[in-house]
């Protein structure tokens, strides 16, 4: 089947502090992965996005890597501020064009 | 171009009333789907739309359902109305990119109060 798992949270750091959230995945197939952030109060947002293996998708310094061989994609971010605090949900889109949400992770940052 | 746009934002209601939500996608936007967030089971898959047809549905009873217009316009609604209901229900619109892959692109959402 088909399915997403994100270290869970809450995640509180320091204003600078480098910044990983883990995103595994299972599925059939060839899947799009995307990270999606959501902030109080608001729907989701696009984050960044990767349609096939090593692709890099990137955004407001935040990255993420397709690795098909550990079927992850972790999002990082080298110097988190304090407008990062938010919700952020790992996805992917299967073959059948069905997407699977993880359970998102809350970040908050601290100055 | 105008985000995905949700009516109402907010919505209180009694157990056993219907309600309807109304979700615009964004314009040129075929696929409209929706999902129901709560803080315990994270986002969940309602159903997808597609030029007027249901392409996708995810693990609801029954009481759940959606149409879509032929403008990509598309109502969700929720007939007899249960606590557990109580929820944020999320829609989201996309397009086919040069990818091949379609992103989805959330509204603001509805918050849904059932007393």
């Amino acid at each position: 089947g088909n399915s997403v798992t994100q270290m869970e949270g809450p995640v509180t750091l320091s204003e600078e502090a480098f910044l990983t959230i883990n995103c595994t995945y299972t599925a059939t197939g060839y899947p799009s992965l995307f990270w999606y952030v959501q902030y109080p109060g608001e729907g989701l947002q696009l984050l960044l996005k990767a349609t096939k293996a090593d692709d890099k998708g990137s955004n407001k310094g935040f990255e993420a890597t397709y690795r098909k061989e550990t079927t992850s994609f972790h999002l990082e971010k080298g110097s988190v501020q304090v407008s990062d605090s938010a919700v952020y949900f790992c996805a992917l889109r299967n073959t059948g064009n069905q997407f699977y949400f993880g359970t998102g992770t809350s970040l908050t940052v601290i100055p | 171009k105008a985000g995905v746009t949700q009516t109402p934002r907010y919505l209180i209601k009694t157990r056993g009333q219907q309600v309807t939500l109304s979700c615009s996608p964004i314009s040129g936007h075929r696929s409209v789907s929706w999902y129901q967030q709560t803080p315990g089971q994270g986002l969940q898959f309602l159903f997808e739309y597609f030029s007027e047809t249901q392409r996708n549905k995810g693990n609801f009873p029954g009481r759940f359902s959606g149409r879509q217009f032929s403008n990509s316009r598309s109502e969700m609604n929720v007939s007899t109305l249960e606590l557990g209901d109580s929820a944020l229900y999320l829609c989201a619109s996309s397009l086919v990119d040069r990818g091949g892959t379609d992103t989805q692109y959330f509204g603001p959402g509805t918050r849904l109060t059932v007393l």
